[in-house]
């Protein structure tokens, strides 16, 4: 199975910093890397999709990317909105990973 | 508007069955994939296993062979896990969650429903 490997667990932040968040698989996944946002005791939300495209309805503070293995999402400008936990996950294969998760704090 | 509901939250036993539901909106529910995904108290997710509907076909991650099942509905828009062998370590929130296709993101999700196991 494909693993995916975010850093850091936490991230402690304030309103109006610039946040990155990174993500690594075990293996070529070329750009088939999903980005979700989940809030305490609410399902995850679609950011990103295909590394780098912006689901509709998401702020343009958000921006992904990266190929291969390597891969970061960015927030530009934090909004108190945006303290939540961040997951990564895979596309590529039939395990669907997911990255362990970053909390902003 | 595309929503997926899912069924209430249960309480079961250590080595009984849950059987969860997760109803779909949408009227063409048999082309698109869907996923189930659980996440552990204060843990993170872990996929568990999807469907299509309109392929007949299902898939599950292989740490829960043998023990889980999933089925669809299309005459209700409904796609069905079946959990069994039920252990303290399944007590979870259980997602359930749409993708394009069989290899896509998840676009919507369910509510999701707990699952507690204890004796």
């Amino acid at each position: 199975d494909i693993q995916m490997t975010q850093s850091p667990s936490t991230l402690s932040a304030s309103a109006g910093d610039r946040v990155t968040i990174t993500c690594r698989a075990s293996q070529n996944i070329n750009t088939w890397l999903a980005w979700y946002q989940q809030k305490p005791g609410r399902a995850p939300n679609l950011l990103i999709y295909k590394a780098s495209n912006l689901e509709g309805g998401v702020p343009s503070r958000f921006s992904g990317s990266g190929s291969g293995t390597e891969f970061t999402l960015t927030i530009s400008s934090l909004q108190p909105d945006d303290f939540a936990t961040y997951y990564c996950q895979q596309y590529n294969s039939l395990s669907f990973t997911f990255g362990g998760g970053t909390k902003v704090e | 508007q595309v929503q997926l509901v899912q069924s209430g939250a249960e309480v079961k036993k250590p080595g009984s069955s849950v059987r969860l539901s997760c109803m779909a909106s949408w009227d063409t529910f048999r082309e698109f994939a869907i996923h189930w995904v659980r996440q552990a108290p204060g843990q993170g997710l872990e996929w568990m296993g999807t469907i299509i509907p309109m392929a007949g076909t299902s898939s599950h991650a292989q740490n829960l062979q043998g023990r889980v099942t999933i089925i669809a509905d299309e005459s209700t828009n409904t796609a069905y896990l079946e959990l069994s062998g039920l252990k303290s370590e399944d007590t979870a929130v259980y997602y359930c969650a749409r993708a394009l296709s069989d290899y896509s993101f998840f676009d919507y999700w369910g509510q999701g429903t707990l699952v507690t196991v204890s004796s």
